[in-house]
C-alpha cells in the first residue's frame, strides 16, 4: 500500500522570508501523481501544485514550487516570499495514475504559521 | 457558485442515531469520491464512485457505512448506529474521470456523536 510521511507536524516562517515543507512517500508504481494541498483555518482543502513522476521538471506555481526526487521519493514543496495569507495545513498526496483519476493518499500534515 | 456543496455543514447526534450527508459535486464531474478526516489528521480514503457506479470501498468504511449515487449527480453518505469513534469531519470531492487527478474539495460535514 501507498504511504505519504510529512515528518514537520508544525512550520513556521517570517513574512517575506522562504520557507520548505517536507514529503516523502512510499509506492512500487513507477508512475504516479503527487500533490500539496492547503487546507486554510475555513478547512476547504484547495490544490496548491501537482507532480507528475514521469516528468523531470520540478513543478512551479508562482511563490511555490517542489523538489522532487523520484529515486529518493521525496516530494518538498518551497514556499517563497511568503504571506500572511500561506498560513494554512499543508498536505502532501500521492495518487496512481492507473484507470483515470483515482482516490488520493494523504500526509498527517504541517500547519504553517507566518509570522508578521 | 459551482462548487462542490455539502449539507449539513454540521451535524450533533447521540450515539446509536443513523445519520445521513449529502454532497453535490461539480456538474460536469463524473467521480466523486468521499473522504474522512480527524483532528489533526490527514483526509482518509472512503470510497468513490464513477457516475452512479460504487469504484472502491476502503477497509474503514464498515458495514455502517453506505454511500450511493443513484443518478450518477449527487451523493450520501449514511451510517447508521452512530459510535462516538465516528466523529470527524467527512470531506467529499469531485473530478473528471481523467485529466491530472486534480480533486475539487467541499467544505465538509462535521459530525459530532455523543
Amino acid at each position: 500500500a501507498q504511504t505519504v510521511t510529512q515528518s514537520q507536524p508544525e512550520m513556521s516562517v517570517q513574512e517575506a522570508e522562504t520557507v520548505t515543507l517536507s514529503c516523502t512517500y512510499d509506492t512500487s508504481e513507477s508512475d504516479y501523481y503527487l500533490f500539496w494541498y492547503k487546507q486554510p483555518p475555513s478547512r476547504q482543502m484547495i490544490l496548491v501544485i501537482r507532480q507528475e513522476a514521469y516528468k523531470q521538471q520540478n513543478a512551479t506555481e508562482n511563490r511555490f514550487s517542489v523538489n522532487f526526487q523520484k529515486a529518493a521519493k521525496s516530494f518538498s514543496l518551497k514556499i517563497s516570499d511568503s504571506q500572511l495569507g500561506d498560513a494554512a495545513m499543508y498536505f502532501c498526496a500521492y495518487s496512481r495514475t492507473n484507470s483515470g483519476n483515482t482516490p488520493l493518499v494523504f500526509g498527517k500534515g504541517t500547519r504553517l504559521s507566518v509570522i508578521a | 457558485d459551482t462548487g462542490v456543496s455539502q449539507d449539513p455543514r454540521h451535524k450533533i447526534t447521540k450515539r446509536g442515531q443513523n445519520v445521513t450527508f449529502r454532497c453535490d459535486p461539480i456538474s460536469e464531474h463524473n467521480r466523486l469520491y468521499w473522504y474522512r478526516q480527524t483532528l489533526g489528521q490527514g483526509p482518509e480514503f472512503l470510497t468513490y464512485f464513477q457516475n452512479e457506479a460504487q469504484l472502491e470501498k476502503s477497509r474503514l468504511l464498515s458495514d455502517r457505512f453506505s454511500a450511493e449515487r443513484p443518478k450518477g449527480s449527487f451523493s450520501t453518505l449514511e451510517i447508521q448506529r452512530t459510535e462516538q469513534g465516528d466523529s470527524a469531519m467527512y470531506l467529499c470531492a469531485s473530478s473528471p474521470q481523467t485529466g491530472g487527478n486534480e480533486q475539487f474539495f467541499g467544505p465538509g460535514t462535521r459530525l459530532t456523536v455523543l
